[in-house]
């Protein structure tokens, strides 16, 4: 079974801090993604990436940034979190040629105060 | 307009019944669609996807495409209490590129 796991699974962060989500894939894909989920709002894509060193912005890059240094690990990182970065966030992987088929980790629940 | 839409529920249905599920997207050039599931609290998982128009059937799915109507549904027969959950439907504008994502349909099945 494909595992993708996140660092945290709730986060609570000031306003202003520097912050870093971490995602794993055990499945050897190529393609990595990071969502934010809201009500009302459904998933959006912040940011994915197609190979390593690789990127590309997504829907709302806005305020993040990513990195991708190994296949296995990509990781969102929030340069000044603000309260309106309140949110689910969650990661996903899928093979290359099957960009839609994902598997999605267990989120993680950040909270800025 | 949003590019994929979903009309966000509750959809009540009976247990034993027929649940159908629709999803309207804007870019004729959408190639591929999926329907994942959401349990409460949980984070999504594919359960169906579709590239040709016309029916696709999986156990209890079945999933509906008509690219000149530019919608897709949903049908989940013999509804159980488990299937309750947000289904999102999301459509993949080329091959190996991002998804877009519906709101979600509540779908609430009622013993």
């Amino acid at each position: 079974d494909v595992k993708v796991t996140q660092s945290s699974r709730y986060l609570v962060k000031r306003t202003g801090e520097k912050v870093f989500l971490e995602c794993v894939q055990d499945m050897d894909h190529e393609n990595m993604f990071w969502y934010r989920q809201d009500p009302g709002l459904g998933l959006r894509l912040i940011y994915f990436s197609y190979d390593v060193k690789m990127k590309e912005k997504g829907d709302i890059p806005e305020g993040y940034s990513v990195s991708r240094e190994k296949k296995e690990r990509f990781s969102l990182i929030l340069e000044s979190a603000s309260t309106n970065q309140t949110s689910m966030y969650l990661c996903a992987s899928s093979l290359t040629g099957a960009g839609g088929e994902q598997y999605f980790g267990p989120g993680t629940r950040l909270t800025v105060t | 307009q949003k590019e994929v839409e979903q009309n966000s529920g509750p959809l009540s249905v009976p247990e034993g019944a027929i649940a159908s599920l629709n999803c309207t997207y804007s870019d004729r050039g959408s190639q591929s669609f999926f329907w994942y599931r959401q349990y409460s609290g949980k984070s999504p998982e594919l359960i169906m996807f579709i590239y040709s128009n016309g029916d696709k059937e999986d156990g209890r799915f079945t999933a509906q495409l008509n690219k000149a109507s530019q919608y897709v549904s949903l049908l989940i027969r013999d509804s159980q209490p488990s299937d309750s959950a947000t289904y999102l439907c999301a459509v993949e504008k080329a091959a190996g590129n991002k998804l877009t994502f519906g709101g979600g349909t509540r779908v609430l099945v009622k013993p």
